[in-house]
């Protein structure tokens, strides 16, 4: 099972704004509307910030956003905080009744 | 609130039987709207998706995994477990459980992992 591709490392001043990307296929991404996205502080569990590719849950922040277009989806983090400095991770439902996750992102706040 | 735990041993030998069991708290596992996940993430790796079981005992498989993988319920202790078979030290990970929504398709509440090493 091949992992979701996204970029290793993304990094950008507090107040802007940066967009991770998730390339899958039509198996995954590009035939569902279950992207996930999940951020995870060192020796911490992972915590969903969107779900069915743009949906948050309650008590997560405006400044995170989703979207897709085809097989890619992509997470905004609007209004870049230092403690937005983790990794990220997007997940999709899959056509064999799995899942599978991304390949991870680190996010530095420069 | 739900809560998860995990526990296990934290070696395991190379070619045994790795089991890991997360007991749920705050909600019966035979709910059908929820399904309960294995996750890990090996050191300097990302997140590797395991597997699930539904409340019915019905459970999917990462197809990568699948031949050494078994994930099922515990009803009467409210808990599910993982066994994991042949591990190599490639299976040396933090292992956590989480809960899945059937409604929404993701994982909304975790465990906060256990490091399992795969060692001699």
């Amino acid at each position: 099972q091949s992992a979701l591709t996204q970029p290793a490392s993304v990094s950008g001043s507090p107040g802007q704004s940066i967009i991770i990307s998730c390339t899958g296929t039509s198996s995954d991404i590009g035939g569902y509307e279950y992207v996930s996205w999940y951020q995870q502080h060192p020796g911490k569990a992972p915590k969903v910030l969107i779900y069915d590719v743009r949906y948050r849950p309650s008590g997560v922040s405006d400044r995170f956003s989703g979207s897709k277009s085809g097989s890619t989806a992509s997470l905004t983090i609007s209004g870049l905080q230092v403690e937005d400095e983790a990794d990220y991770y997007c997940n999709s439902y899959r056509s064999d009744s799995t899942y599978v996750f991304g390949t991870g992102t680190k996010v530095t706040v420069l | 609130q739900v809560q998860l735990q995990e526990s296990g041993p934290g070696l395991v030998k190379p070619s045994e039987t790795l089991s890991l069991t997360c007991t749920v708290s705050g909600e019966s596992v035979t709910n059908d709207i929820h399904y309960w996940t294995w996750i890990r993430r090996p050191p300097g790796k990302g997140l590797e998706w395991i597997g699930h079981v539904s409340g019915n005992g019905a459970s999917n498989y990462n197809p990568s995994l699948k031949s050494r993988v078994t994930i099922s319920l515990d009803t009467s202790k409210n808990q599910f477990s993982l066994r994991l078979s042949s591990v190599t030290p490639a299976d040396t990970a933090v292992y956590y459980c989480a809960r899945g929504s059937l409604l929404y398709m993701f994982l909304d509440d975790w465990g906060q992992g256990a490091l399992i090493t795969v060692s001699s």
